[in-house]
């Protein structure tokens, strides 16, 4: 059974500060989704990860995977308010049809 | 631009009805997914979809069945609905096996069942 576990849980962090989040995961799969949500709206696609050693920045957030570690990071630079969300991170199956979703990052940025 | 529409976005039930939630996807997608989401969970596939006429369970599928019978839309029904599937559902949609593309998410339904 895959399992995909994300920490911390719950993050609260000052503005301009930077931080990191973890998502680790049981197989050996090498595709893996970031996603944002916001209160009560639906998820949004941040990142896509296709390979080991995989990074893509968008903005003050960067996705990296290492496959080998089986982990991937999200990265918050110079954290603004606008980030306050909750972030997810998504492990395609051996089967490759499906994604196994981590239980999410609760981020609250404050000033 | 609709991408992934899911109706309806709200709904109360009592223990015992049945309700059909309905996903519908302009983008030529093949594959289709209903997900369910709770407080602290995560998502969690309850059934998914690689193409017209095909179905298939996901990790949660007890008391949820699902047709596929256009491949722009995606069913979910709740026969006997119970005070434990209420939750948040969401539909997804992507274009396969090969795309490497994210799955598309559409707003949600919320479902209170009574």
């Amino acid at each position: 059974e895959l399992k995909v576990e994300q920490n911390p849980l719950f993050l609260s962090m000052q503005e301009g500060k930077n931080y990191t989040i973890y998502c680790n995961y049981s197989t050996t799969s090498d595709r893996l989704y970031w996603y944002r949500q916001d209160p009560g709206k639906s998820l949004e696609s941040l990142f896509v990860l296709l390979s080991n050693g995989a990074v893509k920045q968008e903005g003050r957030l960067m996705a990296s995977l290492d496959t080998k570690a089986r982990l991937s990071t999200l990265h918050i630079t110079a954290a603004v308010h606008d980030l306050s969300a909750t972030y997810f991170c998504a492990v395609e199956e051996d089967s490759g049809y499906a994604l196994n979703f981590g239980k999410g990052t609760s981020l609250l940025v404050t000033p | 631009n609709a991408g992934v529409t899911q109706t309806p976005k709200f709904r109360v039930l009592k223990t015992g009805q049945s309700m059909t939630l309905l996903c519908a996807q302009d983008m030529n997608h093949e594959y289709m997914y209903w997900y369910r989401q709770d407080p602290g969970m995560g998502l969690r596939l309850i059934h998914y979809s690689v193409g017209e006429g095909t179905t298939a369970k996901g990790e949660v599928p007890d008391g949820y069945n699902v047709s596929r019978l256009k491949k722009q839309n995606f069913l979910l029904g709740l026969e006997s609905a119970a005070p434990s599937q209420t939750s948040v559902y969401f539909c997804a949609s992507s274009l396969g096996e090969i795309s490497n593309q994210p799955q598309h998410f559409g707003d949600g339904t919320r479902l209170s069942i009574l």
